[in-house]
């Protein structure tokens, strides 16, 4: 099971872009990268996930380098409206078995001041 | 298209007495999941189901904790007794197979407080 770390928290301002890294140096050959975001008194919502290079949608990218031991996910033009946790999983494809990959972690705790 | 409903929103009991969270999932969704949110800290699994099946409940404390899907739809999950630290948010998620297994949609959560 990969084990992620991201730091606890960031700040940033109003139209700028964020990145956060996370670490996973155990990731297993058939693990994706996923991201959630959590606001307060709501359930986590998927922002993006990816295997490799990079992976951009209409909300974030998600940039993995070629040793796929970390990846970043990037904000554009973060509004106030982002501020968030924001959890990295790392974890196998829908196998219909098994439970790895499903495992949060204490996120990262995103502030974004005017 | 409803999203993941849960049911109730918040429950206060006092320790020792039962208590049963509902959850039903996205239409379609066969894999349902029951998460602990406790405050400061991301969702832990607590069980996950494939239609009507259980196919990892190691997180479950099963001397406390039940759950069950019948008929692969809607699910229920009980403590008896609860106890003072199962205080927390009990989140339940549905996916889709051919979506990937972190892609999960989540409902809002029962907040569950134990006097």
């Amino acid at each position: 099971l990969a084990k992620t770390t991201q730091p606890i928290s960031m700040d940033s301002y109003e139209g700028q872009e964020v990145n956060i890294t996370c670490s996973h140096n155990n990731i297993a050959t058939n693990d994706y990268i996923t991201w959630y975001q959590q606001f307060p008194s709501q359930g986590p919502r998927f922002i993006i996930q990816g295997y490799k290079t990079k992976v951009t949608n209409e909300v974030a990218s998600l940039f993995i380098p070629a040793d796929r031991k970390s990846s970043t996910l990037s904000l554009p033009r973060v509004s106030l409206s982002d501020t968030a946790v924001y959890y990295c999983l790392v974890g196998p494809p829908y196998s219909g078995g098994g439970a790895d990959g499903l495992t949060f972690g204490k996120g990262t705790h995103l502030i974004i001041q005017p | 298209e409803a999203g993941v409903v849960q049911s109730p929103r918040y429950k206060i009991i006092e320790k020792k007495q039962p208590v049963a969270f509902w959850c039903n999932p996205i239409s379609g969704h066969n894999t349902l999941y029951w998460y602990l949110q406790n405050l400061g800290q991301g969702p832990e699994l607590l069980i996950r189901y494939e239609n009507e099946e259980a196919v990892d409940d190691s997180q479950l404390p099963k001397d406390r904790f039940s759950a069950e899907r019948l008929k692969g739809v809607d699910s229920t999950l009980k403590i008896q007794p609860a106890e003072l630290g199962d205080s927390a948010v009990y989140l339940c998620a549905s996916s889709s197979p051919g979506q990937g297994i972190n892609e999960q949609f989540f409902g809002p959560g029962t907040r569950l407080t134990v006097l």
